[in-house]
């Protein structure tokens, strides 16, 4: 298995824009997280799905953002509009069934 | 609510020494920890993974344990090289509550050639 991939690498856009991150969980896994990472507020926690259900969204900042997993092998987390305190990296991780975690290489997101 | 804790947070020594980083958690029900790595700008690579019902772990000059009972795990690093430097980072796989991963802040490693 190719492991977590996420799409695209980089994406720089402007304030206003409407961005969509992309995620293809391993294999199997039935746990999906989308986290947040920035120099202040270090690693948080988004969202996360089991069996393709949204679980807990209460890391979302604001209706802004919203995410869906339409099936097991994918899911998507937008920003609209962006503004630039989303500059962050993103993370998409999965896992099998709180067996291991395993991440994504992540999105640089750059709202100017 | 689960709670997770890393001490210290950042932690410089010269290259050759043996070191440990501290995680703690406050809720013992637990699946799992997990032991990340993270340089600069890339992404979490697992280093361990231990089980609720084993002691520890190893991987080559890494060792990790568990103490459910005390709610810590500790991860050992022997031999430090300046490759090593990096952020750890534990994560604990909860039974109960609404958020099964809590992630601690990290410990920032820098070991000096």
């Amino acid at each position: 298995d190719a492991g977590v991939i996420q799409s695209p690498r980089h994406e720089v856009t402007e304030m206003g824009q409407e961005v969509t991150l992309r995620c293809k969980p391993i294999s199997g896994h039935d746990y999906l997280f989308w986290y947040r990472q920035t120099m202040m507020r270090g690693l948080e926690l988004l969202i996360y799905f089991n069996n393709n259900v949204p679980i807990d969204d209460s890391g979302m900042p604001e209706d802004r953002f919203s995410a869906k997993m339409p099936n097991a092998s994918f899911s998507t987390l937008k920003i609209q509009p962006s503004e630039p305190r989303d500059s962050a990296v993103y993370f998409c991780a999965s896992s099998p069934g709180g067996l291991g975690l395993f991440f994504g290489s992540g999105t640089q997101l750059s709202v100017l | 609510k689960q709670e997770v804790t890393q001490i210290p947070a950042a932690l410089s020594v010269p290259e050759g020494e043996n070191l440990v980083l501290n995680c703690s958690f406050t809720d013992s029900a637990i699946y799992n920890l997990q032991w990340f790595r993270q340089d600069p700008g890339k992404g979490l690579t697992s280093l361990l993974l231990i089980q609720s019902s084993q002691r520890e772990q190893t991987s080559g000059r890494l060792n990790a344990s568990l103490d459910k009972s005390s709610g810590r795990s500790t991860l050992y690093i022997a031999a430090s090289q300046p490759g090593d430097s990096a952020t750890y980072l534990c994560a604990v796989f909860s039974r109960g509550g609404n958020t099964p991963l809590v992630f601690g802040k990290g410990t920032r490693l820098s070991v000096i050639a």
